[in-house]
């Protein structure tokens, strides 16, 4: 079964300044999905930024970026120029791709982010 | 377009009593999840439909919880009878298609509170 852990329970950046969130995952599978989804106080959960694995190039989103190491399992997202929007908390997800509509994610723990002024 | 709605937002019961959740996932979206999410944790999926089929259900308490999808569009989460360890937000997410770029879009989520 695959594992997801993000081992930064909260971490805090100041406004404007960068920060990165760790994801490490365990798994078998040479194809899959990584996600980082964004879960906002009593707001609901968006996606964040999306990562195929067979792609080599680093999936980028605005502000947003991932450092997709595959070999060491690693997915960590960086948010640059933070803002105060982004205090939320942000968890990892595993996907591997199925048949017939079994596809389902994994979730880490989550990261508690808050983006002080 | 509308996202995808839960109700109701909170909820707090005694345990041993019953309750149920509703979700209206958005419109054309074939696959529909329901997610358990403990405070401190991140989601766990209880169980996914493809239309109004159920496509894995291996991680729901069937002793205690069902859900059903009639039709293939709305769905409801039920669970009788409540423990305390049933505290948690319940999520309802929904996706288009189970292809390669399955983005799965959240409601605002279902606070239960058992005492």
């Amino acid at each position: 079964a695959q594992t997801v852990t993000q081992s930064q329970p909260e971490m805090s950046v100041q406004e404007a300044e960068t920060v990165t969130l760790s994801c490490t995952y365990d798994t078998s599978e040479n194809n899959y999905y990584l996600f980082w989804y964004k879960q906002p106080p009593s707001r609901q959960m968006i996606l964040v930024i999306r990562q195929e694995a067979y792609k080599q190039q680093n999936a980028t989103e605005n502000r947003f970026s991932v450092n997709f190491q595959k070999a060491a399992k690693s997915f960590s997202l960086k948010i640059s120029d933070s803002q105060l929007g982004d205090t939320a908390m942000y968890f990892c997800a595993f996907m591997k791709p199925a048949q017939g509509g079994s596809e389902k994610l994994v979730f880490g723990k989550g990261t508690k982010l808050t983006v002080n002024p | 377009e509308a996202g995808v709605a839960q109700s109701p937002r909170y909820k707090i019961i005694e345990k041993r009593q019953s309750v149920a959740f509703w979700c209206n996932p958005i419109s054309g979206h074939a696959t529909l999840y329901w997610y358990q999410q403990i405070l401190g944790q991140g989601p766990k999926l209880l169980i996914q439909f493809q239309n109004n089929g159920v496509v894995d259900d291996s991680q729901l308490p069937k002793d205690r919880f069902s859900a059903e999808r009639l039709k293939g569009v709305d769905s409801t989460l039920k669970i009788q009878p409540a423990k305390l360890e049933d505290s948690a937000v319940y999520l309802c997410a929904s996706s288009i298609n189970h292809g390669t770029r399955n983005e799965q879009f959240f409601g605002p989520g279902t606070r239960l509170t058992v005492l």
